[in-house]
């Protein structure tokens, strides 16, 4: 079995300045996908960014971007110049790749972008 | 992109009724729907996944027979709270893996439903 664990409740930062989250997981599988949705107020789920795990290469998707540290089991996301559109809930979740279809997620993350 | 639909987005029902969600995916086939439940500024918890044409598989201490779920065809995903009570409220979001391009497109979402049960 997976467990993700975010280990931020909650964050705060200024606006267009940068704040990280953070995310480990435990996991014995060597393939799988990380992924960080984030939930604004409306509480729909939107995908922010995705990670596969055999790529060593963080991913990058404009303005956010990924620290992944396979062998510490870590999955952090980074937001630059933040939004105050970026107010929302983040959660960190896992996919093992051919093996189930569950997404894991961790608690999320509740993040406030501060004008 | 694959989208699924879910109604209705927020329901207020009594106490001893029942409520049916549903999840309709739009552009693709979702052979299987998995349904949440969320608290408020919690996570995610799975309630039970659903698989088309055969008996949906629930989690460790969801009673089956108050959330009947149905997944009768390739684009529809049904929930049915049943005798509803207040501490069903709650809000419901259903999910199907949008396998089209491969498992690195993850899940999609619909957008919900908040029932509160008075």
């Amino acid at each position: 079995a997976q467990t993700v664990t975010q280990s931020q409740p909650e964050m705060s930062v200024q606006e267009a300045e940068t704040v990280t989250l953070s995310c480990t997981y435990d996991t014995s599988e060597s393939n799988y996908y990380l992924f960080w949705y984030k939930q604004p107020p409306s509480r729909q789920m939107i995908l922010v960014i995705r990670q596969e795990a055999y790529k060593q290469q963080n991913a990058t998707e404009n303005r956010f971007s990924v620290n992944f540290q396979k062998a510490a089991k870590s999955f952090s996301l980074k937001i630059s110049d933040s939004q105050l559109g970026d107010t929302a809930m983040y959660f960190c979740a896992f996919l093992p790749i051919n093996a189930g279809n569950m997404l894991t997620f961790g608690g999320g993350t509740r993040l406030m972008v501060k004008p | 992109g694959a989208v699924v639909s879910q109604h209705p987005s927020w329901v207020i029902c009594k106490s001893g009724t029942s409520v049916k969600i549903e999840c309709r995916s739009l552009d693709f086939q979702a052979t299987t729907m998995f349904w949440y439940r969320q608290f408020p500024k919690q996570s995610l918890m799975l309630m039970a996944t659903s698989n088309e044409g055969s008996k949906a598989t629930y989690e460790q201490g969801v009673e089956k027979d108050k959330f009947l779920i149905n997944h009768a065809s390739l684009t529809l995903s049904t929930l049915t709270v049943t005798s509803a009570h207040p501490e069903d409220s709650s809000f419901y979001i259903c999910s199907a893996p949008a396998w089209d391009r491969g498992q690195g497109d993850g899940y999609t979402f619909g957008s919900g439903t908040r029932l509160t049960v008075v």
